[in-house]
């Protein structure tokens, strides 16, 4: 069975901090990972995608990583804001199908 | 642009009660669908998954089936609601090794 596991299950820091959110998983031939924020109530909403053949893509203050061999991911967010505090889930797109293995999510609070 | 519509954003239902739930998606052909479901505390669980019309693959035996009548349109019902149905359900889209687009979800609470 797929699995992801994203670690820690919560994160409180105070503004302004730089922190890293870690996924990993179980499958080694990914096609791709995305990472999604959501917040309370609402739908998910895409941050990052990466190929299976790339290592990493940004986006402003974001840096997705993407290590197949280790089966890790890391989501990095710089000089975090209160408006980032949300739950951050990764996924994984199975080899040979169309679905997504989602993980538990982080659930992340910035401290104004 | 694409976009996906989603509704209702809330729903009550007693038990026993049939549901349908519709999402539709515009600005995109052929697209993968998705319902996945999100219980209180719990991961996202993928429920369907359409590769084109009339094509749903089922993850989990349960109350529920789904159905895409037309290309962009993708349907969850069930014909009698259990308690153990309640959840926050997500439609979601995707091209080939795009990203994933969700639909704003429907809190359905069985009472």
């Amino acid at each position: 069975k797929q699995e992801v596991t994203q670690i820690p299950a919560a994160l409180s820091v105070p503004e302004g901090e730089n922190l890293v959110l870690n996924c990993s998983f179980t499958d080694s031939a990914i096609y791709n990972l995305q990472w999604f924020r959501q917040d309370p109530g609402k739908g998910l909403t895409s941050l990052l995608l990466i190929q299976s053949s790339q290592r990493e893509q940004t986006s402003g203050r974001l840096n997705a990583s993407l290590d197949k061999s280790s089966g890790r991911s890391t989501l990095y967010i710089a000089a975090s804001q209160p408006g980032d505090s949300a739950t951050y889930l990764c996924a994984h797109l199975q080899g040979g199908s169309e679905k997504l293995v989602f993980g538990k999510g982080t659930k992340l609070t910035v401290n104004p | 642009s694409q976009t996906i519509h989603q509704w209702p954003a809330t729903l009550v239902q007693p038990v026993g009660s049939p549901l349908s739930l519709e999402c539709t998606v515009e600005g995109t052909s052929n697209p993968n669908l998705y319902w996945y479901r999100q219980a209180a505390g719990r991961g996202l669980q993928l429920l369907f998954y359409s590769v084109g019309i009339g094509q749903i693959s089922s993850e989990v035996p349960q109350n529920l089936s789904a159905s895409r009548p037309q290309d962009r349109q993708f349907i969850l019902s069930s014909k009698k609601l259990l308690l153990s149905d309640s959840g926050f359900y997500l439609c979601a889209w995707s091209a080939a090794n795009s990203p994933l687009h969700f639909g704003n979800g429907t809190r359905l609470t069985v009472t």
